[in-house]
């Protein structure tokens, strides 16, 4: 059973540009999770999605970042006209259906962004 | 969420079990235990979760104190794969936001 996938692991993006972060969650899995890690810190949420639903993005910045999770396809992560400050790993999770009750999430490898 | 307290760090020597502790003595009657580590420029890696009980999985134990103020996760044989972060997480079961803190970096030792 394959885990959580990302692509690509690393990106190197110059200022200005966009940049596109998939993540293809384990196979039974229909609810999202992205995280990102800023050197040095902890993991920090950013939204939460079920297919072709946004559930929670509070964590996300208000501008220049946009999540989907469309009904066929992975999850993206997109992040317009980059900064230096987007520079950091993000990591996506799965978890199965949540009846309720917090199932476990699964962490991908994530994408290493640097901005130049 | 209640808040969790680790020590920066610990070292284990290899073929040791490894005992990491946590606190959370704010820690209210639903929420969850859990424990996930991070090895460097990997994705964080479920261990283990628990709620009152004591917890065992191929990976690790989990004991949780009788008032559930603290936890201790336990490595049994640590190898030098197992030199990770390791963060202590508590959290209500419907709450999805996970919040990691510094974690306690474990270093085991040939």
């Amino acid at each position: 059973n394959a885990g959580v996938m990302q692509n690509p692991r690393h990106l190197v993006r110059r200022r200005g540009q966009e940049a596109r972060l998939r993540c293809s969650p384990m196979k039974g899995h229909s609810h999202v999770y992205w995280y990102r890690q800023l050197p040095e810190e902890g993991l920090k949420f950013m939204v939460y999605l079920q297919k072709e639903n946004i559930i929670d993005e509070s964590g996300m910045p208000k501008e220049r970042f946009s999540a989907e999770f469309p009904k066929e396809g992975p999850s993206i992560l997109r992040i317009q006209q980059v900064v230096r400050g987007d520079s950091a790993a993000y990591f996506c999770a799965s978890s199965p259906f949540l009846g309720g009750y917090q199932e476990t999430q699964y962490f991908g490898p994530g994408t290493r962004l640097l901005v130049l | 969420d209640a808040k969790t307290t680790q020590p920066p760090s610990m070292d284990c020597a290899e073929g040791r079990a490894a005992n990491l502790p946590c606190n959370h003595s704010t820690i209210s009657g639903n929420e969850y235990v859990y424990w996930y580590r991070q090895i460097h420029s990997q994705g964080p890696q479920y261990i283990i979760h628990g709620l009152k009980n004591n917890e065992t999985n191929e990976m690790a134990s989990l004991i949780i104190t009788e008032d559930r103020k603290s936890s201790t996760l336990i490595l049994p044989h640590a190898t030098l794969r197992d030199t990770a972060v390791y963060y202590c997480i508590v959290s209500l079961g419907s709450n999805y936001k996970l919040t990691f803190g510094k974690g306690t970096l474990l270093t085991v030792n040939p």
